[in-house]
Parts: C-alpha cells; structure tokens; sequence
C-alpha cells in the first residue's frame, strides 16, 4: 500500500502565525491532495495538484496556499492563521481516478 | 455536480449482527467507488475500491456491491465485532477526476 505521511498529528498556532502542514507519499503517485473536515460538514477539498508546481483550487481555497515543488510533497500553508482554520487536515495521494490514500490527518488549533 | 449521501448517519448493533450501509450518488457516470473507514480523530483508511465495471468486491467479512444505474453502492459486514465500530464513508472522484467528493459518513457502534 502506498504511505502518505503527515508532518504533525497534533499543532496548536496562534492567530496570524504562518503555518505549514506537509504531507510526503512514498510512491510516484501524480495527484495530491488537502481536504479539511468538520463536525457536520464532512470533509471539504481546500486543493489539489495533479504534478509538481500545478494545482487547481477546491472547493474552500480562501487563506490557504501551497506548494508543490518535489512529486512526492505537498504542502499545504496558512498565510495567517485564524481560529476558523482550526480543523482536522487530511491529505491523500491517488494515481489519477484509482485508489486514493490518506495520511494520519493533522488536528490544527489555532488560539 | 456529483453529491454523495450515506443514511443512515448513525446505527448501533450488538455484536455477531450483520449489517449493511448504504451510499447514493446523482450521477452514475462514475470512474470507481471506494469506501473508507476512520476512527475517532484519525485519517482515512481505504477499505474496499470498486471499478465502475464491477458489480462488488468483498475483502475479509466485508463485502461492497455497486449499482451504477439505480446511484447506489451498499457496504455489508457480515458478524459485526465491537472493533468494527468506527465511523464508514464512502467516495467517488469527480468527472474532471480533481476531486474525490464524500459521504458525510455513517458512524457504527457495535456493543459486545
């Protein structure tokens, strides 16, 4: 099985801080992405990259950005964080439409 | 635009019942389906991926069926244990393939 890891399981930021979260797939999978999840929400996709340096924005894009500069890691930045990016933060790695996978997710609290 | 909804949003058994949880979708144009579990305040794992060319696909006491035509996919786990409980949900990529677009999930209980 492919591993998608996630730099952090747990992260507590303060307002206005920039925040990084990573994710590293250990198979040569071309598409990744950052979804977030919220109690009654379910999961909502923030971006998504199908190749190094290209992506395309989800469905809830806005104070979020990233980066893509190696296959294997995407990472996904909080320009300034704000107490309503507190969340659970998912990432997955696929080969196009094929099976998807997911990291361990990140609870990020912002105070 | 595809939506995906999984009912019932809860359910609790006792253990050794078998059950089964549903998964509808809008649009039956569909590349696969694949299922997932996830335990309180952890990521996804991937249980079972059906192709659209597939009618089931059943790995261990579980067991996945698809109807493209009717926008269905049920999940049946046959002699359910107190490890089963976790909260279910299923997902399908989008016709662009950008996106996998989500359930809001069934959460299970089995009591022993």
């Amino acid at each position: 099985d492919v591993k998608v890891t996630q730099s952090s399981r747990y992260l507590v930021k303060r307002t206005g801080e920039k925040v990084f979260l990573e994710c590293v797939q250990d198979m040569d999978h071309e598409n990744m992405f950052w979804y977030r999840q919220d109690p009654g929400l379910g999961l909502r996709l923030i971006y998504f990259s199908y190749d190094v340096k290209m992506k395309e924005k989800g469905d809830i894009p806005e104070g979020y950005s990233v980066s893509r500069e190696k296959k294997e890691r995407f990472s996904l930045i909080l320009e300034s964080a704000s107490t309503n990016q507190t969340s659970m933060y998912l990432c997955a790695a696929s080969v196009k439409v094929t099976e998807a996978f997911f990291g361990q997710g990140t609870r990020l609290t912002v105070v | 635009k595809q939506e995906v909804t999984q009912i019932p949003a809860a359910l609790s058994v006792p253990e050794g019942e078998n059950l089964v949880l549903n998964c509808s979708f809008t649009d039956s144009a569909i590349y696969n389906l694949q299922w997932f579990r996830q335990d309180p305040g952890k990521g996804l794992t991937s249980l079972l991926l059906i192709q659209s060319s597939q009618r089931e696909q059943t790995s261990g006491r579980l067991n996945a069926s698809l109807d493209k035509s009717s926008g269905r996919s049920t999940l049946y786990i046959a002699a359910s244990q107190p490890g089963d409980s976790a909260t279910y949900l299923c997902a399908l990529f989008n016709q662009a393939g950008t996106a996998l677009i989500f359930g809001k999930g069934t959460t299970l209980s089995v009591s022993s």
